[in-house]
């Protein structure tokens, strides 16, 4: 069965370092992979996916993917984090079958310093 | 603006009531989804939608029921509310079903059953 795992519940970075946010997924075909942002009391806003091609998929707010079929990973990167990153990260995979829909991981909090 | 609504913001509700919970896009997409989402749970698919006329059970369907009368509306309802079913619920829709379809959220509805 898929299944996607985010290994940090909450990760705390200070404005301007660098971010990685980690996804795992567990999927026996090709996965089509989505990164969504949820800001406090909002829905969730696509960031950025991965269909097939090039593995290092670019996305809004300067944010960026690496799909790692090796590791079956697919890591959310930032370069320089903003105050306004903090949110809720979630990353999700395309099910199969009939459903359509997109296994959730359980997210990953993240909490900005000054 | 395009996109999808849902209604009522957030509610309240006694134990053994009955509530319908509602949702409306105006993308004109195939496939549409409920999801509810627990704190250290993630995002759960309850019942989905390929096209008018079609409905689906998810992960967690069990007192929950949907009807999709026509493309823009897909309301959710329970029978009889639980406090087990306190959550935020949100509505989903794609273009057409299928795990590589991008997915676009509504604002959710927070339900707290006393």
């Amino acid at each position: 069965a898929q299944s996607v795992t985010q290994p940090d519940i909450h990760i705390t970075v200070s404005e301007g370092a660098s971010l990685e946010l980690r996804c795992n997924y567990s999927y026996g075909a090709t996965p089509y992979l989505f990164w969504y942002v949820q800001s406090p009391g909002q829905g969730l806003q696509l960031l950025l996916k991965y269909f097939s091609g090039d593995t290092l998929v670019q996305g809004i707010k300067g944010f960026e993917a690496e799909f790692k079929r090796s590791q079956s990973s697919f890591n959310l990167r930032k370069p320089s984090v903003h105050w306004s990153d903090a949110a809720e990260y979630f990353c999700a995979v395309g099910a199969g079958g009939s459903q359509g829909n997109l296994i959730f991981g359980k997210g990953t909090k993240l909490s900005v310093k000054p | 603006i395009a996109g999808i609504t849902q209604a009522p913001t957030s509610q309240i509700l006694a134990a053994g009531r009955r509530m319908t919970l509602r949702c409306t896009q105006d993308m004109r997409h195939n496939a549409m989804y409920w999801y509810r989402q627990d704190l250290g749970l993630g995002l759960r698919l309850i019942h989905y939608s390929n096209t008018a006329g079609t409905t689906g059970k998810g992960e967690v369907p069990d007192g929950y029921s949907v009807s999709r009368a026509n493309t823009d509306d897909f309301p959710l309802t329970l029978a009889s509310a639980v406090p087990s079913q306190t959550s935020v619920y949100f509505c989903a829709s794609s273009t057409a079903a299928g795990g590589l379809n991008t997915q676009y959220f509504g604002p959710g509805t927070r339900l707290t059953v006393l």
